[in-house]
């Protein structure tokens, strides 16, 4: 199984401060990675697909890359509506799975 | 607009089993590969199991292999999971989820609200 890490698991920011999550994977998935933000009582909503690809109507302040092992997604310019956990997820090999999360609060 | 609409979650006691439904709507059902996903309270997603759009490969998570059955009905824009032998590991909010291609290996691009599935005593 392959195995997400994710970094930091927690940061409080300030508004219009530029953030920057981390995402490793046990082993190489070449692209295959994906970014959902997560708000509290909704569900997950995709961001970013396939490391760097945008989603149509996704601010353009989120931003990913990376590939093989080591990925990031960035967001630039924080707003108050980024408070959410955000989850990377790995489709290149089954079982797919997620990281376990990075909370962001806004101070 | 896509919406998928998840029902049949529940209170059910361990050993039990319930079935959950996926109604989706807003694009064509036949050509999409579709997924279960849950999440346990304050946890993480965890992929539970992927069924393809003509339901030739149906994939399942090792945790669920055995007691979780995915179908689909193409006719009835409807996918299914069939849960027996619940266990309280089981209790988490479940959604239906779309991949945008036939196949399984994609991202997530559209989730439906979720139902809960609670396994207690």
């Amino acid at each position: 199984e392959i195995v997400l890490t994710q970094s930091p698991d927690f940061q409080s920011v300030t508004l219009k401060e530029k953030l920057t999550i981390t995402c490793r994977a046990s082993q190489s998935i070449g692209s295959r990675l994906h970014w959902y933000q997560q708000k509290p009582d909704q569900s997950p909503k995709l961001l970013i697909k396939f490391a760097s690809q945008s989603i149509s109507g996704v601010p353009s302040r989120f931003s990913g890359s990376g590939s093989g092992t080591d990925f990031t997604l960035t967001i630039n310019g924080l707003e108050a509506e980024d408070a959410a956990a955000y989850y990377c997820h790995q489709s290149d090999t089954l079982p797919f799975t997620f990281g376990p999360g990075t909370k962001v609060d806004i101070k | 607009e896509v919406q998928l609409v998840e029902s049949g979650g529940g209170l059910v006691k361990p050993g039990g089993s319930l079935r959950l439904s996926c109604s989706a709507s807003g694009f064509t059902f036949n050509n999409y590969g579709m997924a279960w996903v849950r999440q346990a309270p304050g946890k993480g997603p965890e992929w539970v199991s992927s069924i393809s759009h003509s339901s030739s490969f149906i994939f399942y998570a090792d945790a669920v292999k055995g007691r979780f059955t995915a179908s689909r009905d193409n006719a009835k824009n409807s996918i299914y999971l069939q849960m027996n032998s619940l266990s309280d590991g089981d209790t988490a909010v479940y959604y239906c989820v779309r991949s945008p291609s036939s196949g399984v290996y994609d991202v997530f691009d559209n989730w439906g609200q979720g139902t809960m599935v609670t396994v207690s005593s």
